[in-house]
């Protein structure tokens, strides 16, 4: 089964805040991931933790990381249709493996009017 | 930034002939650069780690003679299907590491889309 694990689909009306969980298995990840995919589109970068901290802002973006219990979130505020894609949750694999990552299955968000 | 570029974007080939794709970093070097491929509605599945220099690491399950890689330069990498079939009709996506290995960040391309008929 996959090491990373999303939940598959979220719906969100257009000015809420959506919240993409995403639990991991590896606990030498050094650093977890967001990525953003748009249809038939590649992976955006949207922001990474580095694996000692709790938490990451970044203008519309929260990443909280509970380390003990492998949970990474990521809260997008005031969503956005454009804000409709699939967000892929990474984590990095250990020291020494050229920077790996292994990829959640992915959660669809749409964001309705 | 950190730009990554794949050429071609798409490609329709015939059953049994070969495909090359190239992945290029615009404006950064990178010693390693990442082959995927995605199939509908799943997640990125790593196919290779591609070395400049050197041979590149294929997953479990990939077969290298298939899937020829090539990282000929600190900017480029290209991955070859050979005799296509159309079980390999699929999203290609590669990224390259900025960085180095362990605190790099990975870029990806816009993918590549490959119909075998």
């Amino acid at each position: 089964g996959e090491d990373v694990e999303q939940s598959l689909f979220l719906s969100v009306r257009e000015g809420d805040s959506s919240v993409i969980n995403c639990t991991y298995t590896d606990s030498s990840s050094t650093y977890l991931y967001w990525y953003k995919q748009e249809p038939g589109a590649g992976l955006q970068l949207l922001t990474y933790i580095f694996s000692n901290m709790d938490m990451k802002q970044d203008q519309r973006l929260t990443v909280l990381l509970n380390k003990k219990d492998k949970h990474l979130s990521l809260r997008i505020a005031d969503t956005q249709t454009g804000d409709s894609a699939i967000y892929f949750c990474a984590e990095s694999f250990g020291e020494g493996s050229w920077g790996k990552l292994q990829f959640g299955a992915g959660t669809q968000v749409v964001v309705t009017p | 930034g950190a730009v990554v570029s794949q050429h071609p974007s798409w490609v329709i080939c015939k059953s049994g002939t070969s495909v090359k794709i190239e992945c290029r970093s615009l404006d950064f070097q990178a010693t390693t650069m990442f082959w995927y491929r995605q199939f509908p509605k799943q997640s990125l599945m790593l196919m290779a780690t591609s070395n400049e220099g050197s041979k590149a690491t294929y997953e479990q399950g990939v077969e290298k003679d298939k899937f020829l890689i090539n990282h000929a330069s600190l900017t480029l990498s290209t991955l070859t299907v050979t005799s296509a079939h159309p079980e390999d009709s699929s999203f290609y996506i590669c990224s390259a590491l900025k960085g180095t290995s362990g605190i790099g960040t990975q870029y990806f391309g816009p993918g590549t889309r490959l119909l075998v008929l």
